[in-house]
């Protein structure tokens, strides 16, 4: 069956400018995390949805970034105003729950700031 | 907090030559752990998983033994192929605590290239 999408594959934006990365899920899959990968930090927890419960945003580095899950299934991470350290690839993945030890990755957003 | 150490690389290695990729962690409870691989051009992939002391888990040759005792989850291979070449990284989930949230915590990743 398919798995996590990601869309756009590629995003470069101006510095200031908002974006908007899209996922998603594997059909079913309840669970949903977005992470960021970037050369200085590795690969970082930023959010993660659960059915109907409220997020943990905890991983969420600034209040410049939100995210949404529309219907339990896709979601959209924004970012406001951005700044060049917000370059890196964003990865969405799913899960069956939030109990299941298996995430299946999305291929991520490459975003570049200029 | 939760975290993953593991050894930084690159790694460079024959074919055929045997691997082992160091993974320590840092938990106050009993976490699962993981090895995931990232092909060039690919997202990531669960290669193989553990969830409690002692489990062995193994895929495609690679091994690794949760080892409670030295807080370790070494990734192993006996004769690595050109095929293989690709980032690995070790990762924790404290969801074996009993909670809910399946976070990953993800050491920095270890960059493995095999010649022929």
């Amino acid at each position: 069956g398919a798995g996590v999408s990601q869309s756009p594959s590629n995003k470069v934006t101006e510095k200031g400018k908002d974006v908007e990365l899209r996922c998603d899920p594997i059909s079913g899959h309840t669970a949903l995390y977005w992470y960021r990968q970037s050369l200085g930090q590795g690969l970082e927890f930023l959010i993660y949805f659960q059915g109907n419960s409220a997020p943990d945003k905890s991983g969420l580095p600034s209040d410049r970034f939100s995210a949404e899950r529309t219907g339990g299934s896709v979601s959209t991470l924004t970012i406001q105003r951005t700044q060049q350290e917000d370059s890196a690839v964003y990865l969405c993945a799913s899960s069956l729950d939030g109990t299941s030890y298996e995430q299946y990755f999305g291929p991520g957003t490459r975003l570049t700031v200029t | 907090g939760d975290s993953v150490t593991q050894m930084e690389g690159p790694v460079t290695l024959s074919e055929e030559a045997f691997l082992t990729i160091n993974c320590t962690y840092t938990a106050t409870g009993y976490p699962s752990l993981f090895w995931y691989v990232q092909y060039p051009g690919e997202g990531l992939q669960l290669l193989l998983k553990a969830t409690k002391a002692d489990d062995k888990g193994s895929n495609k040759g690679f091994e690794a033994t949760y080892r409670k005792e030295t807080t370790s989850f070494h990734l192993e291979k006996g004769s690595v192929q050109v095929s293989d070449s690709a980032v690995y990284f070790c990762a924790l989930s404290d969801q074996g605590r009993g909670s809910t949230l399946g976070r990953l915590y993800f050491g920095r990743g270890t960059q493995l290239t095999v010649w022929p």
